[in-house]
């Protein structure tokens, strides 16, 4: 079983919809979160940190469910740029430095 | 500011023979990390610098990767000799602190993308 389990897609959602992606991790020692953004041939970059709490900004909203190990990421009335791979990472537990990565959701926005 | 800087960009290399990545971080980030996505696979760490000094390394393959970091600034890792399993793309990324710290993400590198044929 891998570490982070993810939907791969492709997710193809229309311009103005929302779309809602999950994911899951193995080690329950799990301490940080994260949603990471990579577009075609570029590099990823932090989209959001997910707390307990869950944590929303603008159009995006991170969801944690520790009982159940899974993340989710919510995103409202999408937009073309949002077109993206979406990745789910995970760190282990403080004072490892090392995140594990899912293999990430691919969005294609439709106008 | 500018960002994490890889070179190349692209390597493309025969078996056997030997490649070198480079990456200079953000100034000031005293983490370093190489990570690696081979063709169909999820993004995997391979090690972590804090300044010169490896902090983690368990993420290496084997023992034909060789990162260092001397003096703490950019860092290399040197791939001999490559293998075909080597083909992949090879980001680095950068932190001022470690991952736990507010506000404190990592910043990656547009990564170089490595063909062993």
């Amino acid at each position: 079983r891998k570490e982070v389990e993810q939907d791969p897609g492709p997710f193809n959602v229309p311009e103005g919809a929302t779309v809602a992606f999950n994911c899951t991790y193995s080690n329950s020692a799990s301490q940080s979160f994260f949603w990471y953004r990579q577009d075609c041939r570029k590099e990823p970059k932090l989209l959001m940190s997910v707390y307990s709490s869950g944590n929303e900004d603008g159009r995006f909203t991170a969801q944690l469910n520790r009982a159940s190990q899974y993340i989710s990421l919510l995103i409202r009335d999408s937009k073309l740029s949002d077109s993206a791979t979406y990745l789910c990472v995970v760190n282990a537990n403080f004072g490892n430095e090392k995140l594990t990565f899912g293999t990430g959701t691919r969005l294609t926005i439709i106008p | 500011e500018a960002g994490v800087t890889q070179f190349p960009s692209h390597s493309v290399i025969e078996k056997g023979q030997t490649v070198t990545l480079r990456c200079d971080p953000i100034s000031g980030h005293d983490n370093l990390y190489w990570y690696r996505r081979v063709m169909g696979k999820e993004i995997k760490f391979l090690l972590h610098f804090v300044k010169e000094s490896k902090q983690d390394e368990s993420g290496m393959p084997n023992n034909r990767f060789l990162a260092e970091r001397t003096g703490g600034t950019y860092s290399t890792l040197k791939v001999q000799p490559a293998e075909l399993e080597d083909s992949g793309v090879y980001f680095c990324a950068s932190s001022r602190g470690g991952i736990g710290s507010y506000n404190s993400p990592l910043h990656f590198g547009n990564g170089t993308r490595l063909t062993v044929t």
